[in-house]
């Protein structure tokens, strides 16, 4: 069964930091282009960032609220995603969803599947 | 940056009607727009991609049509477990979402 586990998330003080993890299982992460998609309380989604499988560079883009401030890496012999945010925002509050562009090793413009998320507060 | 906006925001309908959820882009997308079910609590569930291709176990009651700026989802005999929001996003250019639509029972 393919699943995703994010973690890591909680309450940060404006100008903080704070890692999140997500965990893959049941496909071949090493393949897979791996992506961050948050939704503030009550709102829409919003594409975060993605990083490429190794195989097609392992480089990595950003939404312009985030670059500079957020960082998405991977660690494929672990099987995980990761997402550190830096100098964080009362307007980054939101649950923080790993998804992928696909499960082979040619990637898709869509997000299947999605883990259950993790929730950020960034509040003073 | 491609706007999607989707409309109506709110739809209220009852059991076993028909419904129609429509997206719009600011430029064109071809076909390379999804959809996404969300249900309170839940992550976003992929339906629909290539603007009409349903995804693996997603009910054929579920459709969707449409290319260029204009998308529409279907949605034919709707049972209690589709209510829920529902949101469009396009991968023509990065990546954008609408803003949802969420379908109420009537």
């Amino acid at each position: 069964e393919v699943q995703l586990v994010e973690s890591g998330g909680g309450l940060v003080e404006p100008g903080g930091s704070l890692r999140l993890s997500c965990a893959a299982s049941g496909f071949t992460f090493s393949n897979a282009w791996m992506t961050w998609v948050r939704q503030a309380p009550g709102k829409g989604l919003e594409w975060v960032g993605r990083i490429k499988s190794k195989t097609h560079g392992g480089t990595t883009d950003y939404a312009a609220p985030v670059k500079d401030r957020f960082t998405i890496s991977r660690d494929d012999s672990k099987n995980t995603l990761y997402l550190q945010m830096n100098s964080l925002k009362t307007e980054d509050t939101a649950v923080y969803y790993c998804t992928t562009q696909g499960l082979s090793m040619t990637p898709v413009g869509w997000f299947d599947p999605w883990g259950q998320g993790t929730l950020v507060t960034v509040s003073s | 940056e491609i706007v999607m906006t989707q409309s109506p925001a709110t739809l209220s309908v009852s059991p076993g009607e028909r419904v129609t959820l429509s997206c719009r882009a600011s430029q064109s997308l071809s076909s390379n727009l999804a959809w996404y079910q969300q249900k309170p609590g839940q992550a976003p569930r992929l339906l629909i991609y290539g603007a009409s291709t349903r995804a693996t176990g997603i009910p054929a009651r579920f459709s969707g049509s449409g290319s260029g700026t204009e998308f529409t989802l279907t949605i034919s005999n709707l049972q209690s477990e589709d209510f829920a929001v529902y949101y469009c996003q396009q991968y023509n250019n990065w990546f954008t979402f609408g803003g949802g639509t969420k379908m109420e029972i009537k």
